[in-house]
């Protein structure tokens, strides 16, 4: 079965901690995206990646990092900078951007302890 | 920034009524596009109305979309009590690098 896989489920940071968010998929999607959901807030883009090797920044990028070395691969780093990651994150691909439909993998959801 | 704004916020509808839901949109768009997320996971597409489009089907869906006063509306007909979830509209909006643009979305409620 093609589709989005992100790992962890559930995720915990600790204060000054930095956190990989894995987003995995197998369609063969050129571009990929994370979002973040807050209740009430709907879906905000952190980055996103048209191509392997490129990624651009999205609305809400500050604190975030991400790296495109795979096709496949697209993972999000919550770093320290970021100071309220208590949200879902969400990884999306398409086939290309622009004009297509998005799928998503089910998110990871990151709290502070 | 948020470019869809659906109404209304939330909706509870007995089974087997029509549900219907709006959005609307500040700037010219691309496409407008219907998202469906049930609780704790992530987001499924339902369908995509193109700038050119009026209307388009889907099984039990219609959408519609306006572009002259921005706006589209999502009908779900017969609805099922597995119709419960929140939905949410997308704008690819032109000069936009062809992100999608997000609204706050919809929590329907559908009772058996």
């Amino acid at each position: 079965d093609g589709g989005i896989t992100q790992s962890p489920k559930y995720l915990f940071r600790k204060e000054g901690q930095n956190v990989t968010l894995s987003c995995e998929q197998n369609l063969n999607h050129d571009a990929m995206y994370w979002y973040r959901q807050d209740p009430g807030q709907g879906l905000r883009l952190i980055y996103y990646s048209q191509i392997v090797n490129d990624f651009q920044k999205g609305d809400i990028a500050e604190g975030y990092s991400v790296s495109r070395e795979k096709k496949e691969s697209f993972p999000l780093t919550v770093t320290s900078a970021q100071k309220n990651p208590t949200a879902f994150y969400l990884c999306a691909s398409s086939i290309r951007q622009g004009n297509q439909p998005q799928h998503f993998g089910d998110g990871t959801r990151l709290s502070i302890l | 920034s948020q470019q869809g704004e659906e109404d209304p916020q939330a909706l509870s509808i007995q089974e087997g009524e029509n549900a219907t839901m709006n959005c609307s949109y500040k700037t010219s768009i691309n496409n407008l596009q219907w998202y469906r997320q049930n609780s704790g996971r992530g987001l499924v597409h339902l369908i995509l109305i193109r700038s050119n489009e009026r209307e388009k089907h889907s099984g039990r869906l219609r959408v519609t979309l306006d572009t002259s006063k921005k706006s589209s509306s999502l009908l779900i007909t017969a609805s099922r009590a597995a119709d419960t979830a929140s939905y949410f509209c997308a704008t690819d909006d032109t000069g936009a690098n062809s992100k999608l643009t997000f609204g706050k979305g919809i929590t329907l409620s559908v009772r058996p």
